[in-house]
């Protein structure tokens, strides 16, 4: 299996533009999650999908962020506008409904914004 | 009080050190307990899981959990340089559904 598949794997872009990260789980998974890490706040939980539905988005920060999963192997993570204090490393991740706490980790995407 | 608090280092050990790691928490409602390594510039990857208390060994790594002191610990053997890595407890609720909190990580060198 290709594992969790992520892209891009580095985003720079300038603030006020739209970021769109990507990910593809591994097939056969149920639930799916986005984390964004930095050095102050370390691994944080932004949404998680069970079966394609968001299950909790209480982790995301702002408006400014939506996510997607239109089927079971394709998510997405959009951010507009992008704003500074957004430049993080941005995680995927998926796992069985057996247990959820044994998760996957795509490559990450880190994004930098001007 | 952060729900999961970790000592973020760095902590520098020499080769064939034993290596203690170790976790505090608030939320009595935790029952599993993760380990998960990330290597830098890598995603994180589970090490190794408990259900409850207790201990749980495997090769080199040993995972001790104490609920009465809201304390886990992850203890490393005979420690190698590829063991050098950020190392993040993590913990969820009593179904395996629940969402995982993490925390912030503790970066280990291990020193030829």
């Amino acid at each position: 299996d290709a594992g969790v598949i992520q892209s891009p794997r580095h985003e720079v872009t300038e603030m006020g533009q739209e970021v769109t990260l990507r990910c593809k789980p591994i097939s056969g998974h149920d639930y799916l999650f986005w984390y964004r890490q930095t050095m102050m706040r370390g691994l944080e939980l932004l949404i998680y999908f069970n079966n394609n539905v968001p299950i909790d988005d209480s982790g995301m920060p702002e408006d400014r962020f939506s996510a997607k999963m239109p089927n079971a192997s394709f998510s997405t993570l959009k951010i507009q506008p992008s704003e500074p204090r957004d430049s993080a490393v941005y995680f995927c991740a998926s796992s069985l409904s057996q247990g959820i706490f044994v998760q996957y980790f795509g490559p990450g995407t880190r994004l930098t914004v001007t | 009080q952060k729900e999961v608090e970790q000592d973020p280092g760095p902590l520098s050990v020499p080769e064939g050190a034993i290596v203690s790691l170790n976790c505090t928490y608030s939320n009595s409602a935790f029952q599993y307990f993760m380990w998960y390594r990330q290597y830098s510039r890598k995603g994180p990857e589970l090490l190794m899981y408990t259900y409850s208390s207790g201990n749980k060994e495997d090769g080199r790594f040993t995972a001790q959990v104490d609920k009465s002191s809201k304390y886990i610990s992850l203890f490393i053997r005979d420690s190698q340089p590829s063991d050098s890595a950020t190392y993040l407890c993590a913990m969820s609720g009593e179904t395996s559904y629940d969402k995982v909190i993490f925390g912030p990580g503790t970066s280990l060198s291990v020193i030829p």
